[in-house]
């Protein structure tokens, strides 16, 4: 069964870069039918799409965090990463990251979410 | 971008009931629509995908319906298990949004 877990620092000190790593086990990332993306949940409010990758390594960004974000994967370790720049205390958040069914573009695996607060 | 407005915001309801959640898109996204269930604490869970299908192991009590901008989830009749937050997204646009949650109280 595939499972997807984040990881990474839990505090990220302001102007710095937010990096997470998302590990997918029990399947291979390298899959047409899926591509990967990245969701975040500030504490008490919505979710909102940060920007998800294909295998092949094209990525779509949120308009409003694309000057910040960088998605990149990594097929020989199972992997997709997230990288946020120049952070404030509005980015703290638990961020998840997910697979996306093609040809649906819903994201029907989810892992556990990680919780990064973003604070001096 | 897309804009997803949900309604109610929230809504009280008790075990049995019938319950009805709208989705409505700022323009039309065709049946690119998918529902989430997220319970405190824990990831969101996929229910409905493209609208109107049922998400492999979902129960049955759950249902989509919509197409352009009007979208609705039912829940036929309400379990104990059922009392969440729900969200609705939009696929139809490669910038993906989502709804402002409603969240599903117990009267």
């Amino acid at each position: 069964q595939l499972q997807l877990q984040e990881s990474g620092p839990g505090l990220v000190k302001p102007s710095e870069t937010l990096s997470l790593t998302c590990t997918v086990s029990g399947g291979s990332i390298s899959s047409s039918s899926y591509y990967w993306g990245w969701i975040r949940q500030p504490p008490g409010k919505g979710l909102e799409w940060i920007g998800s990758i294909y295998y092949s390594g094209s990525t779509y960004y949120n308009p409003s965090l694309k000057s910040r974000v960088t998605i990149s994967v990594d097929t020989s370790k199972n992997q997709f990463s997230l990288k946020l720049s120049s952070v404030t205390a509005a980015d703290t958040a638990v961020y998840y990251c997910a697979r996306t069914v093609t040809v649906s573009d819903a994201f029907d695996i989810w892992g556990q979410g990680t919780m990064v607060t973003v604070s001096s | 971008d897309i804009q997803m407005t949900q309604s109610p915001s929230s809504l009280s309801a008790s075990v049995g009931d019938r319950v009805t959640i709208t989705c409505r898109a700022s323009q039309s996204i065709s049946s690119y629509l998918n529902w989430y269930q997220q319970k405190p604490g824990k990831a969101p869970k996929l229910l409905i995908y493209a609208a109107s299908s049922l998400q492999s192991g979902v129960p049955s009590r759950f249902s989509g319906s919509g197409s352009g901008t009007d979208f609705t989830l039912t829940i036929s009749s309400l379990q104990p298990e059922d009392f969440a937050t729900y969200y609705c997204q939009q696929s139809y646009s490669t910038f993906i949004t989502f709804g402002q949650g409603t969240r599903l109280e117990i009267k």
